[in-house]
């Protein structure tokens, strides 16, 4: 079956430095990733989308590359800052052409 | 501003009542959706509308019911049948379901617990 993995272990950084969160899928070769924040008790807000003929797409300290062979995606954050904190959501269309969600990688940032 | 807004916040039910999370978007999007997410686990999708007076079932549809009579609205029914009600429901709502790579739009969640 369709699958999309993330870290579910919290990734903890120094403020300053760059995070990188993994987010991989099997049995299927999706046309568009996207990715998602999420803060403790709110609803996920749209970060970036790349497509699969995207090998890296940018905004602003965020970078997202996506690597068809290896069936993964990489989401960066560079010169990360506290209020970077959150969880990351990773997603994909499905062959139902339904969002399908990863289960999130928690960030922590510390001054 | 527009957006989504989910009411109430939190939600407490004693077990077999059924219970209505509303669900309100003032962004004219045309398709609707709901997901549920437990600690650890991706968010899955409930129910969803393309258009009004139609909607069709997700992964995980047992124990829920929705209606869709106004673009603006959708309304989830958690009813007794559901055996693990507890968790947080989100509503999202994109302009249309044919745009896949079109990002869903968010609420902030209903955190409904059952005792």
């Amino acid at each position: 079956s369709q699958k999309i993995e993330q870290n579910s272990e919290a990734l903890n950084i120094q403020e300053g430095k760059t995070a990188t969160l993994t987010c991989n899928y099997t049995n299927y070769s999706p046309a568009y990733l996207q990715w998602y924040r999420q803060d403790p008790g709110r609803g996920p807000v749209f970060l970036l989308l790349i497509r699969e003929n995207e090998k890296e797409k940018r905004k602003e300290r965020l970078k997202v590359t996506f690597d068809t062979t290896l069936k993964q995606s990489l989401f960066h954050i560079t010169a990360s800052q506290p209020a970077d904190s959150a969880t990351y959501l990773c997603a994909y269309i499905n062959a139902g052409n339904m969002l399908t969600f990863g289960g999130g990688t928690r960030l922590m940032v510390k001054p | 501003d527009g957006g989504i807004t989910q009411s109430p916040k939190y939600l407490f039910r004693k077990e077999g009542q059924n219970v209505t999370l509303s669900c309100e978007q003032n962004l004219n999007h045309d398709a609707m959706y709901w997901y549920r997410q437990d600690p650890g686990q991706g968010l899955r999708l409930i129910y969803y509308s393309q258009i009004v007076n139609d909607f069709q079932k997700g992964d995980i549809a047992e124990g829920y019911s929705v209606s869709r009579e106004k673009k603006e609205s959708f309304p989830l029914t958690v009813t007794s049948a559901q055996k693990n009600p507890t968790a947080f429901y989100l509503c999202a709502s994109s302009i249309g379901r044919d745009s896949p790579s079109i990002p869903l739009h968010f609420g902030n969640g209903t955190r409904l617990t059952v005792t």
